[in-house]
C-alpha cells in the first residue's frame, strides 16, 4: 500500500498566485481530512469529507480557500489567492469511517507552502 | 464540544529516563483514543490506539497508554527513552455518539531527549 500521497511536496509561490494542492487518499477510504501545521498555531482541522461530501468545513479560515473531492481517490485543496500568513505544511489524512472502525487516520507526507 | 488537554508542552528528559506523557479528554461517551508522534519533519504516524477491551494499550517502540475512563486521561508511558525518540507526541480523541468522524487533536507534547 502506497499510503496517503500528496503533492507537491514543497510549494514556493509569490503572494497573489493561485496555489492547488493534491491528495490520493488510501485506496478503499472513505474519509480525507485536510490539516494545516505551524509554530503559531499547532495542528488545525481545516475541512473533512466523507464518501466525498464535505462534512465540516468549520476550519476552512476564509473564502480564499475552497477544498473539493471530485471522487474517491483525489482531492484537492485550493488558496486564491495566497497570503504569506498561509505558509504553512499541509496534511492530508484518510481513514475507513464505519460501523467497527477505529476511526484512525492514516497522514500524507505533506505540502510545504511558502509564500513569499 | 470534544477537547483534548496536553499540559506538557515540553519536556527533557536524558537518555533511559521513564517517560509520562498526561492526555486528558473531555467527551463523556463511548471514545476512540489515539497518540501519534511527529518526528522532526515528517508528518504524524499513529503510535498506539485504543479502541476497546484492555485500557492497557502497547503500541510501537516500547510505548504503551492506559485507558482511565473515571479520569478522562490516556496517558503515555515508556519505562525508558531514547535519543530517537525526539519528537512531537499528540494525543486524540473520537467520540462515538457525535455523528461525526473526525479526531479532536491535543495541541502536542514536543520531547527532546538528551544523549
Amino acid at each position: 500500500d502506497a499510503g496517503v500521497i500528496q503533492s507537491p511536496r514543497h510549494e514556493v509561490t509569490e503572494m497573489g498566485q493561485e496555489v492547488t494542492l493534491r491528495c490520493k487518499p488510501i485506496s478503499g477510504h472513505n474519509s480525507l481530512f485536510w490539516y494545516r501545521q505551524t509554530m503559531m498555531r499547532g495542528l488545525e482541522l481545516l475541512i473533512y469529507f466523507n464518501n466525498n461530501v464535505p462534512i465540516d468545513d468549520s476550519g476552512m479560515p476564509e473564502d480564499r480557500f475552497s477544498a473539493k473531492m471530485p471522487n474517491a481517490s483525489f482531492s484537492t485543496l485550493k488558496i486564491q489567492p495566497s497570503e504569506p500568513r498561509d505558509s504553512a505544511v499541509y496534511f492530508c489524512a484518510s481513514s475507513l469511517f464505519g460501523s467497527g472502525s477505529s476511526n484512525e487516520q492514516f497522514f500524507g507526507p505533506g505540502t510545504r507552502l511558502t509564500v513569499l | 464540544a470534544q477537547s483534548v488537554s496536553q499540559h506538557n508542552h515540553h519536556v527533557i528528559l536524558s537518555e533511559a529516563a521513564s517517560l509520562e506523557l498526561g492526555c486528558n479528554y473531555s467527551y463523556g461517551g463511548t471514545v476512540n483514543l489515539f497518540w501519534y508522534v511527529q518526528y522532526p519533519g515528517q508528518h504524524l504516524q499513529l503510535l498506539l490506539k485504543y479502541f476497546s477491551g484492555d485500557p492497557l494499550v502497547k503500541g510501537i517502540k516500547g510505548f504503551e497508554a492506559e485507558f482511565i475512563k473515571s479520569k478522562f486521561s490516556f496517558n503515555l508511558r515508556k519505562p525508558s527513552v531514547q535519543w530517537s525518540d525526539t519528537a512531537e507526541y499528540f494525543c486524540a480523541v473520537k467520540g462515538y455518539q457525535t455523528g461525526a468522524n473526525n479526531l479532536f487533536f491535543g495541541t502536542g507534547t514536543r520531547l527532546t531527549v538528551i544523549p
